[in-house]
């Protein structure tokens, strides 16, 4: 059973710039969340996306997008990156059952600086 | 709206001692609860999640963690800590966002050290 990878592991980009990050959601999961990780901070729920479909979102504004593709891979989107985007980026498949006790696996993030 | 507070950013123990890392919850509804440890440059693992069958939970590693209701706690601990236990433990309690999604919102972290 392959877990949740995603890519790249590390990014550099500058402020203004644009980034997508991508995830691979593991094998018989459906629902991949995406969280953000400041420096000494727990994760931030970002969004989640259910079947292609958003299906819920934090407090984070609108230049943070995403998609999830038929094979429930997703990309996360960030437009007109800040320096405060620098962060870890977490994504977590589930299985999309059994709702609240439903178990999210996270993959190993990517580090994104912003300069 | 639910929220987690761990107490205590930074733990150390030593080597076979009892580590204890505290969490409190808040919660309007009965909640879901999970501890993950994250090692260096790496993503989260779940070490246990309580959804309500007993409240005393067992995880990986030896880990376990009790549900405390009256105390809205969800302390972890392991009998005898291992030098490989060094690592950052988050607690994070299951909830809704904005739509149907299930969301988990986190603590601040606790960094546990072992000490030789």
């Amino acid at each position: 059973e392959t877990g949740v990878t995603q890519s790249p592991t590390h990014l550099i980009k500058t402020r203004g710039q644009q980034v997508t990050l991508r995830c691979s959601s593991q094998s018989g999961h459906n629902t991949v969340s995406w969280y953000q990780q400041a420096l000494g901070q727990g994760p931030q729920f970002i969004f989640q996306y259910y079947r292609e479909e958003e299906n819920g979102r934090g407090n984070f504004p609108p230049r943070f997008s995403g998609l999830q593709f038929p094979n429930y891979s997703s990309e996360l989107n960030v437009n007109a990156l800040e320096l405060d985007d620098s962060a870890l980026y977490l994504c977590a498949s589930s299985s999309g059952l059994a709702g609240a006790t439903d178990t999210q696996y996270f993959g190993p993030g990517t580090r994104l600086t912003v300069l | 709206a639910q929220s987690v507070t761990q107490l205590g950013s930074h733990v150390s123990v030593s080597e076979g001692a009892l580590v204890l890392l505290r969490c409190n919850y808040s919660s309007s509804v009965p909640p879901y609860l999970f501890w993950y440890v994250q090692y260096p440059n790496q993503g989260l693992q779940l070490l246990l999640k309580y959804t309500s069958a007993a409240t005393l939970v067992k995880g990986i590693n030896g880990f376990e963690a009790e549900f405390k209701k009256s105390e809205t706690s969800f302390h972890l601990t392991k009998p005898s800590a291992h030098m490989s236990d060094a690592a950052e433990y988050f607690c994070a309690v299951s909830g809704t966002s904005s739509g149907s999604a299930r969301q988990l919102t986190f603590g601040s972290g606790t960094q546990l050290t072992v000490l030789p």
